[in-house]
């Protein structure tokens, strides 16, 4: 069974600064199959990026997704108040998976 | 758009089943290529996806619950239906309903259920 590992667990970073999140899988994964998922606190997660870098409807262009094979990253350009959040990437093999989350904070 | 409500108990009895529905309006179960899930997300933790059915009654759950869960579907009701038999406070979570959309290799979860919090709790 694949393992998405996403690192770093917690982000610390300030309004106006570039964020570079990554999401490693155990084995490939079909670029196609990579999303991922802003979730604020008492919120549902909400789809950002689908096809590893194609942009959910109505998502900024400052949220970028890139990467094949076992490593994703999702890029935030220069980060918003509202982009302080927890991340997840989630993948699908024989059934979907999501990875244990990055906590975007403040600094 | 499509929406997604939840419904059901807020509190479970230990070894007693959870039973949530999940309605969706604006859309239809019945949609092709749109696969209907249970994703929970206990207190504190990250997500965990549950199973899902598509309008044809074909499932796919994970497999370390299995054995506790049934997923079912009314496509006349335009609703998807959760049940977790036999719970533990393990069980204890947010649970939320979303659509996944499966299709030209791609898999994604585009709307979700506001969630609803489910303790097991005697």
């Amino acid at each position: 069974e694949i393992v998405l590992t996403q690192s770093p667990g917690t982000l610390s970073l300030s309004p106006g600064e570039r964020a570079t999140l990554a999401c490693r899988a155990s084995q490939s994964v079909i670029s196609g199959y990579l999303a991922w998922y802003q979730q604020k606190p008492g919120q549902a997660p909400r789809l950002l990026i689908y096809g590893a870098s194609s942009r959910a409807t109505g998502i900024p262009d400052r949220f970028s997704g890139s990467g094949s094979g076992t490593d994703f990253t999702l890029t935030i350009s220069r980060l918003e108040p509202e982009d302080f959040a927890v991340y997840y990437c989630q993948q699908y093999g024989s059934s979907p998976l999501f990875g244990q989350g990055t906590k975007l904070e403040i600094k | 758009q499509v929406q997604l409500q939840e419904s059901g108990p807020g509190l479970v009895k230990p070894s007693e089943t959870l039973s949530l529905t999940c309605t969706v309006s604006g859309g239809s179960v019945s949609s092709g290529s749109y696969y209907w899930s249970w994703i929970r997300q206990p207190p504190g933790k990250g997500l965990e996806w549950i199973g899902y059915i598509y309008y044809s009654g074909s499932t796919n759950y994970k497999p370390s619950l299995k054995s506790r869960l049934t997923i079912s579907v009314d496509t006349s009701k335009n609703q998807f239906s959760l049940n977790l038999s036999s719970v533990t406070a393990a069980d204890t979570a947010v649970y939320y309903c979303a659509r996944g959309w499966y299709g030209d290799y791609t898999y994604y979860f585009d709307s979700w259920g506001q969630g609803t919090l489910v303790t097991v709790s005697s």
